[in-house]
């Protein structure tokens, strides 16, 4: 069982809608959750860090259900530069990450 | 200038043959890693170094060798290509304490084997 699964989509949307997806970790002892963006296979970069009350950082909002072992990532009011990979990453007690194979958003004009 | 360079950004090489790739990387940070990207994998991680001279394999590290001689640099050595070592390679480092939840990547280097 892969450590960090994601729905790979792709998600199309209308530019203003908005999307949400999630992804799901095995690793109970997981500290730390984030999501990167990744633009057409390039490298990979910290879009946010993922808090236990969840947070927003402008028109996205992170999540994040221990229960459950989740998390998830709202845009709100897509905007075509949204269009990216969105890779769901976690860090267990030391400082290796481990990445999911990332979830496709195509925002249309 | 500052940052995680690659070299090369891509790379054809044949079956059997040794291929070096190298990273770079400016901000004195301790931790360095190295990863392959395949499609409907992700990530996976091939080796890492939490500092100078001290490396530790990754999830996937058969086929290659890596060192740290210096703290700047973290080469990627593949011994004996294969084919299916046909991949994107992605170098990361990060710092320590809080610092370290985010990686810095590199912009990777696209490797075929024929």
């Amino acid at each position: 069982r892969k450590e960090v699964e994601q729905d790979p989509g792709p998600f199309n949307v209308p530019e203003g809608a908005t999307v949400a997806f999630n992804c799901t970790y095995s690793n109970s002892a997981s500290q730390s959750f984030f999501w990167y963006r990744q633009d057409c296979r390039k490298e990979p970069k910290l879009l946010m860090s993922v808090y236990s009350s969840g947070n927003e950082d402008g028109r996205f909002t992170a999540q994040l259900n221990r229960a459950s072992q989740y998390i998830s990532l709202l845009i709100r009011d897509s905007k075509l530069s949204d269009s990216a990979t969105y890779l769901c990453v976690v860090r267990s007690n030391d400082y290796k990450l481990s990445f999911g194979a990332g979830t496709t958003v195509t925002v249309r004009a | 200038d500052a940052g995680i360079t690659q070299s090369p950004r891509y790379k054809i090489t044949e079956t059997g043959r040794q291929v070096t790739l190298m990273c770079h990387q400016t901000w004195s940070h301790s931790y360095m890693f190295w990863y392959r990207q395949d499609l409907g994998h992700g990530l996976r991680l091939i080796y890492y170094s939490a500092a100078a001279d001290i490396t530790d394999k990754g999830e996937v590290p058969d086929g290659y060798v890596v060192s740290r001689s210096k703290t700047e640099n973290f080469p990627l050595t593949l011994e004996s290509a294969t084919r299916s070592q046909t991949s994107v390679y992605f170098c990361a480092s990060t710092g320590d304490g809080m610092s370290m939840d985010e990686q810095f990547f590199g912009p990777g280097t696209r490797l075929t084997v024929l």
